[in-house]
């Protein structure tokens, strides 16, 4: 069936550092790809998306590049800040509209 | 102009009772649903509704019951609470279709004592 799967965390870095979380996805069809993230004690929020093969999402320094080869959507930024410290979740559709999410990746960031 | 609102955002209860959790979206989506995240953070689909009508129901207990009573509305209520209910619980909606992307709530913690 439809999955995604991502790096486990916690993911520990220091300010400025470079982030990458991996996330890889079933091949089923050409679903849209998503990023969300996940701040202490509230809902999810669309951190960015792709549609097709190639796209790049981009929003608040984040980036993520859909690649078909490798069935990849990683997840980077450049230069993290300790607000950066959330949950990050891939998704992609499943099915009629919903989505399914991997585990998330937990984004510790220290001053 | 909170998009999607769910209350409350705490519950705690005893177990055996019976509670509900209410959803409302004024996003002028069709389609809503509700997700539970366990303490690892894992979401899981439990239902999805369409225009008021039931679409998707995983292989939820029956002891969970969703109601759309309109497009902008789905609540969840759940009879004889056990400690395993114990999660949070996020309302979403997005567009029909597939490719579109979801808006969550804020969530529901449900701790059940």
């Amino acid at each position: 069936g439809d999955s995604v799967t991502q790096m486990e965390g916690p993911v520990t870095l220091s300010e400025e550092a470079f982030l990458t979380i991996n996330c890889t996805y079933t091949a089923t069809g050409y679903p849209s790809l998503f990023w969300y993230v996940q701040y202490p004690g509230e809902g999810l929020q669309l951190l960015l998306k792709a549609t097709k093969a190639d796209d790049k999402g981009s929003n608040k320094g984040f980036e993520a590049t859909y690649r078909k080869e490798t069935t990849s959507f990683h997840l980077e930024k450049g230069s993290v800040q300790v607000s950066d410290s959330a949950v990050y979740f891939c998704a992609r559709p499943s099915g009629y509209s919903t989505l399914t999410f991997g585990k998330g990746t937990m984004l510790l960031v220290s001053p | 102009d909170t998009a999607v609102s769910q209350t409350p955002k705490y519950l705690v209860t005893q177990m055996g009772n019976d509670k509900s959790i209410k959803c409302e979206q004024n996003l002028g989506h069709d389609t809503m649903y509700w997700y539970k995240q366990d303490s690892k953070k894992f979401l899981k689909i439990m239902f999805s509704y369409n225009n008021k009508e039931l679409i998707i129901n995983e292989t939820v207990p029956n002891r969970f019951s969703p109601k759309s009573p309109d497009k902008a509305h789905l609540n969840l209520h759940i009879n004889s609470l056990e400690l395993g209910d114990s999660a949070v619980y996020f309302c979403a909606s997005s567009q029909q279709g597939q490719n579109t992307e979801a808006f969550f709530g804020q969530g529901t913690r449900l701790t059940v004592v």
